[in-house]
C-alpha cells in the first residue's frame, strides 16, 4: 500500500454545487496528481503538483481547481459541478518527476453529479 | 496532444489460455508503463521498460519495449482468474514533471 487515502471515496451532488476532493499522502513525496478515468478514455491527467504551493494545468483542466498548502495534501475543487465532471477521480505520489519514479494510485472517489 | 492506441478493448478468455495485448503511438518514448486496474481500485504498476528492445518479465506477465520506440507489448501466460481487471499502457513521454498519458484499456475477462 502507497499510503494513499482519497476522500470521498463516494459523492453525489447536485449540478452547480462545488465539491472538493482531497488526497492525502503519508509517503513525503514531492509529487502530486490528479487523473480522472471514463469509459473508453483511460485516465486523464486534471492538474499536477511538484512541490508546495506549486501546481500546473494538465489535459483536461478546465473547470477544475487546486490547491496545496502542505506536502501531505492535494485538493481538487470543482468550482460549480456540471454532469460532464461526473466521473471516477484517482489522485496518485510520485517521489520524483522521473520515469523510473513511477507514479502510485489511490483507491479513487466515485463522483456523481445529478 | 499524445495519443496510446491500445488493442484489444476487450478479451474474453478462458482459465489457461495466453493473453497478448499492445500499445502504440505515432511519438517516440524512452519508457512504457503497463498497470492493472482491479474494480474498485486503483492503477497498480505491473512492468516498467525503460530501454528499446527490452524484454521483461514479472511472474506470468512478460512486457516488452518495441525497437522503433513506438510500442509495446503485454502477454499474460496460463491466465487465472485473479487476472480479471483492465490493463493500461502509459508513459511520460520524456515530459517533465512525470506526467502520464495512458492507453484507452484493455478489459480482460477470465471465464473459469
Amino acid at each position: 500500500d502507497a499510503g494513499i487515502t482519497q476522500s470521498p471515496r463516494h459523492k453525489v451532488t447536485e449540478t452547480g454545487t462545488p465539491v472538493t476532493l482531497r488526497c492525502h499522502q503519508t509517503e513525503n513525496h514531492r509529487y502530486m496528481y490528479w487523473y480522472r478515468q471514463d469509459p473508453g478514455h483511460g485516465l486523464r491527467l486534471i492538474h499536477y503538483s511538484y512541490g508546495v504551493k506549486d501546481t500546473d494545468k494538465g489535459e483536461v483542466s478546465d473547470g477544475y481547481s487546486v490547491s496545496r498548502s502542505k506536502t501531505e495534501d492535494f485538493l481538487l475543487t470543482l468550482e460549480s459541478a456540471t454532469s460532464s465532471q461526473t466521473s471516477v477521480y484517482f489522485c496518485a505520489i510520485s517521489a520524483g518527476k522521473y520515469s523510473n519514479q513511477p507514479q502510485h494510485f489511490g483507491d479513487g472517489t466515485r463522483l456523481s453529479i445529478l | 496532444g499524445q495519443q496510446l492506441n491500445q488493442s484489444p478493448q476487450s478479451m474474453f478468455i478462458q482459465e489457461g489460455e495466453d493473453v497478448s495485448m499492445n500499445c502504440t503511438s505515432s511519438s517516440i518514448f524512452n519508457t512504457w508503463l503497463w498497470y492493472k486496474q482491479d474494480p474498485g481500485e486503483g492503477p497498480v504498476l505491473l512492468i516498467a521498460l525503460y530501454k528499446a528492445g527490452e524484454l521483461t518479465s514479472n511472474g506470468r506477465l512478460t512486457a516488452q519495449f518495441g525497437i522503433t520506440r513506438k510500442d509495446s507489448f503485454l502477454n499474460i501466460s496460463a491466465s487465472i482468474p485473479s487476472d480479471v481487471g483492465i490493463y493500461f499502457c502509459a508513459n511520460a513521454g520524456g515530459t517533465s514533471y512525470g506526467k502520464l498519458t495512458f492507453g484507452q484499456g484493455t478489459i480482460l475477462t477470465v471465464h473459469p
